[in-house]
This record gives structure tokens, C-alpha cells and sequence, in this order.
């Protein structure tokens, strides 16, 4: 079975600040990992895939097999950042029964 | 102008009524997915469809049913055995056998009074 865990319902910084988003999770085979992010009044869109290892407006995430953990950081906080961000999990070999898990979600709110 | 539409944005119902969702893509995505996204719950997997006249259950398939007779479309019907329909759903579609993107609708928000 696949699960995500996202332990913080909520999250508070003050803009410039660090940032660091958690996610684990709990698969048996080899995932992919994703963040998604949901801006408001804005379509749920993906944000970054920990295979294409790149950097999207400053966040990063790096994939921790020993800790089965994906935490998405930044270094500098920017209001616009504010959003509820999701991690989702995938098997790597997609397939017949290829389907996204998401995790409960993280509201964050950078303040000014 | 690519992409999902789902209808209709706000939809009211009356309890014991079936009420269906609309899901359109033109994309030219194989694979489409509904998810009920609850505050608190994340988003939850209802059904999902990788190819025409096939779909499998998700995690939270009871109360619920969908077709897929067209590639471009896959309604989700949520029936009176559904005992809390009142949610916000989201339709998402991606490109087959791929783990990628899913690109997802603006949602459609059912209260049933």
C-alpha cells in the first residue's frame, strides 16, 4: 500500500526566513515523489518530481530512501509562497494500476 | 485553450437525489482520475480510468460510480448511498503508463442540503 504523511496541518514563517515542508512515506517498491502546490483560487498544480531534480522558484526536495522522507525546502520565504502544498507518491514503474497518493496537505503562510 | 473542465462549478442536492459530475479533456491524456478533497483530508482517491470502457476503484470508491466511453470524458455520478457527498472534487487526467504530471480541473464543489 502507499501512504503519505505529512505531519503539519499548518505552517508559519515570516518572509526571508527558511522554509522546510515534511513529507514521509511508505512504500514497498520504488516511488516517485511529488510536490504539489494549490495557490489560492488557483488550480492544484505540480510544483516539483524528485527525479527531474530541479529547483522551482527556490524550493527544492531531495528524495531520503534511508528515512523514506521528501521534505521540500527553501531557503528564503517569500510571501507569494503562501499556499497549501501537497506531497503525492507514485509507483516509478507506472503501469495498469499507475495511481498518485497524496498526503493530507500543509497550509503554509509566509507573513510579511 | 488545452486542458480539463469540469462542471458544474457549484451543484446542490437533495438528499437521496444521484447528482453527476462532468469531466472534459482535450489533452489527448489516456489515463483520468477523480479525487475528493476534504479540509483536513487531502485529496482521496475515488476512481481512476488509464484507458476508454476500463476504470478501477480508489481508495474511496463506495457511493460512487463513473464511466469511460470516450477518451476526452470521465463522469463521476455520486449516488444517494454516498453518506457524505458533500465535498469538493477534483478531476485530474495524465498520459499513460507514465509517472508524471497530473494536470487537474478548477473542481466542483456539491452540497447537499
Amino acid at each position: 500500500a502507499q501512504r503519505v504523511t505529512q505531519p503539519e496541518k499548518l505552517l508559519s514563517v515570516f518572509k526571508g526566513a527558511p522554509v522546510e515542508l515534511k513529507c514521509n512515506y511508505s512504500y514497498s517498491g520504488s516511488p516517485e515523489l511529488f510536490w504539489y502546490v494549490q495557490y489560492s483560487r488557483q488550480r492544484l498544480q505540480l510544483l516539483l518530481r524528485h527525479i527531474s531534480r530541479e529547483s522551482i522558484k527556490g524550493f527544492t526536495a531531495d528524495l531520503n530512501k534511508g528515512e523514506t522522507s521528501f521534505h521540500l525546502k527553501k531557503p528564503f520565504a517569500q510571501e507569494e509562497d503562501s499556499a497549501m502544498y501537497y506531497c503525492a507518491l507514485s509507483p516509478l514503474s507506472g503501469g495498469s494500476n499507475y495511481k498518485l497518493t497524496f498526503g493530507k496537505g500543509t497550509l503554509l503562510t509566509v507573513n510579511p | 485553450d488545452g486542458g480539463i473542465t469540469q462542471s458544474p462549478k457549484y451543484l446542490f442536492r437533495k438528499e437521496g437525489q444521484n447528482v453527476t459530475l462532468s469531466c472534459e479533456q482535450n489533452l489527448n491524456h489516456d489515463a483520468m482520475y477523480w479525487y475528493r478533497q476534504d479540509p483536513g483530508q487531502g485529496l482521496r482517491l475515488i476512481y481512476y480510468s488509464h484507458i476508454v470502457n476500463d476504470f478501477q476503484k480508489g481508495d474511496i470508491a463506495e457511493g460512487y460510480s463513473v464511466s469511460r466511453e470516450k477518451k476526452e470524458s470521465f463522469p463521476l455520478t455520486v449516488t444517494s448511498a454516498q453518506k457524505n457527498p458533500t465535498a469538493f472534487y477534483l478531476c485530474a487526467s495524465s498520459k499513460y503508463r507514465e509517472t508524471g504530471e497530473l494536470f487537474f480541473g478548477e473542481g466542483s464543489r456539491l452540497t447537499v442540503l
